[in-house]
């Protein structure tokens, strides 16, 4: 079975630009996860999804980024404009809808994302 | 507000001794209690959890960890360590009664170094 891959492993963008960094679930979670990590800091919730549908957005930084999941397969999340302090670690991670309890959640291997 | 404390930044250990990666929290309600592993170059990979029932959770590669409500603590265990074990240690936690909130809190991370 495939786990949660992520595209592309690695970029280097200037500021001001766009990226867009992909997440491919594992087949049959309807959770999906993003998580950042920065530096030196904690991994830190950016947003769920269950299925196509946003569950919980609170860990969004701003309006700058925006990340959807049409059909509720993949999953994008766009940076638009990209700044310097948006570097770091993206992981993806989905898992097992339960409706109580929780499977433990899998992750991607992440991007790296560097803005300078 | 969660939080999750692992306060060692770094942890050193010989081959063939018994290790523990400390793990504290705090959540409102009960928690969910999660470790995972980053390798060098690789994504975060799930160790074990702590859902309900026996205070004693057996996970991956041998690895182990109690729970204690009285003391909030999750640490994790193994008996003798080994040069792989070398990596960095995440602990995790989520709010049982959040609802539909399934985000992950995070520790900082502990990086354990395994001596030949």
């Amino acid at each position: 079975e495939a786990g949660v891959t992520q595209f592309p492993s690695h970029s280097v963008i200037e500021k001001g630009q766009t990226v867009t960094l992909r997440c491919d679930p594992i087949s049959g979670h309807d959770n999906l996860y993003w998580y950042r990590r920065v530096m030196g800091k904690e991994i830190k919730f950016l947003l769920h999804f269950v299925k196509e549908s946003k569950q919980d957005e609170s860990g969004m930084p701003n309006n700058r980024f925006l990340a959807e999941r049409t059909g509720g397969t993949y999953s994008t999340l766009k940076v638009q404009p990209a700044e310097l302090e948006d570097s770091g670690v993206y992981f993806c991670a989905s898992s097992l809808w339960t409706g109580w309890g929780d499977t433990e959640a899998f992750f991607g291997q992440g991007t790296r994302l560097t803005v300078v | 507000a969660q939080s999750v404390a692992q306060p060692e930044d770094q942890v050193n250990v010989a081959e063939g001794n018994p290790l523990t990666v400390k793990c504290t929290y705090s959540v409102s309600g009960n928690p969910y209690l999660f470790w995972y592993v980053q390798y060098p170059n690789r994504g975060l990979q799930f160790l074990l959890k702590y859902i309900t029932g026996d205070n004693l959770v057996k996970g991956s590669y041998g690895f182990e960890a109690e729970f204690n409500k009285s003391q909030t603590s999750f640490h994790l265990k193994k008996p003798s360590a080994l040069v792989s074990d070398s990596a960095l240690y995440f602990c995790a936690v989520r709010d049982v009664y959040a609802g539909n909130n399934r985000k992950l809190i995070w520790g900082l991370g502990t990086s354990l170094a395994v001596n030949p």
